[in-house]
C-alpha cells in the first residue's frame, strides 16, 4: 500500500544546530515528493518538491530512491523554523496526494 | 485573489445533522482536495476532484458527500454528524499534482 512514514512525532534543537526530518515512503510507481509546512496559527504552505531540486528557507531535500527517502535538511535552524512539517506524496495513477503524519520541529534560542 | 476561501471558520453541530463546509477558490485550478487534520494522524484524505464534474474518493470518505459543479466550487457534506468527525478540515487547490495552495480550515466539533 502507499504510505508515507515521518518517524519522528518531535524533533528538538538549539539555534544554529543542524536539522534532518525523515520521511520515508512506499509507493510502487515513480513518485513525485513534497515537504508542507505549517507555522503556528497559519495555513499549510508549500515548502519545496523534489522535482525543483530547489533550497527555500534554507531547507533541501534529496530523493532517494534506493533507501525509499526524502529527508529533509537545513544545516543551521533558526528559530523561525518551529514549525509542523508535512511529508507528502501524489500517486500518479490516481491523483491523490497522501501525507505524513508530520514532525513538529522546536528550535529553542 | 483570496486563494482558497473555507467557510464556516467554527462549527459546533449535534449528533444527527447534517451540514456543507463550503470551499472555493479564484485562481482557476483544475485540482480540488478536502482533508481532515487530527493530532497524531496528520492530513488524511476524505474526496478530491481533477475537475469539474469529476469527483473520487480519498483515504476517508465514508460519512461525507463532494460535488464539483464549477470549477471555483468545491463543497463538502456530511450527511449525519458523529462525534469521529470532530476535526479540523482543510480544503485545497492546484494547477498541478501536487502543489497544494490551503485554505485556512473549518474547526468542527460534534456533540
Amino acid at each position: 500500500a502507499q504510505r508515507v512514514t515521518q518517524p519522528e512525532k518531535l524533533l528538538s534543537v538549539f539555534k544554529g544546530a543542524p536539522v534532518e526530518l525523515k520521511c520515508n515512503y512506499s509507493y510502487s510507481g515513480s513518485p513525485e515528493l513534497f515537504w508542507y509546512v505549517q507555522y503556528s496559527r497559519q495555513r499549510l504552505q508549500l515548502l519545496l518538491r523534489h522535482i525543483s531540486r530547489e533550497s527555500i528557507k534554507g531547507f533541501t531535500a534529496d530523493l532517494n530512491k534506493g533507501e525509499t527517502s526524502f529527508h529533509l535538511k537545513k544545516p543551521f535552524a533558526q528559530e523561525e523554523d518551529s514549525a509542523m512539517y508535512y511529508c507528502a506524496l501524489v500517486l500518479y495513477n490516481t491523483d491523490k496526494l497522501i501525507f505524513g503524519t508530520g514532525t513538529r520541529l522546536q528550535v529553542f534560542p | 485573489n483570496a486563494g482558497v476561501t473555507q467557510t464556516p471558520k467554527f462549527q459546533v453541530l449535534k449528533t444527527g445533522q447534517s451540514m456543507t463546509l463550503q470551499c472555493a477558490q479564484d485562481m482557476n485550478h483544475e485540482y480540488m482536495s478536502w482533508y481532515r487534520q487530527d493530532p497524531g494522524m496528520g492530513l488524511r484524505l476524505i474526496h478530491y476532484s481533477v475537475g469539474a464534474g469529476i469527483t473520487d474518493q480519498g483515504e476517508v470518505p465514508n460519512g461525507y458527500n463532494v460535488s464539483r459543479s464549477t470549477t471555483e466550487d468545491f463543497p463538502l457534506r456530511l450527511l449525519s454528524a458523529a462525534p469521529s468527525q470532530t476535526s479540523v478540515y482543510f480544503c485545497a487547490s492546484s494547477r498541478d499534482r501536487g502543489g497544494y495552495t490551503f485554505g485556512s480550515g473549518t474547526r468542527l466539533t460534534v456533540v
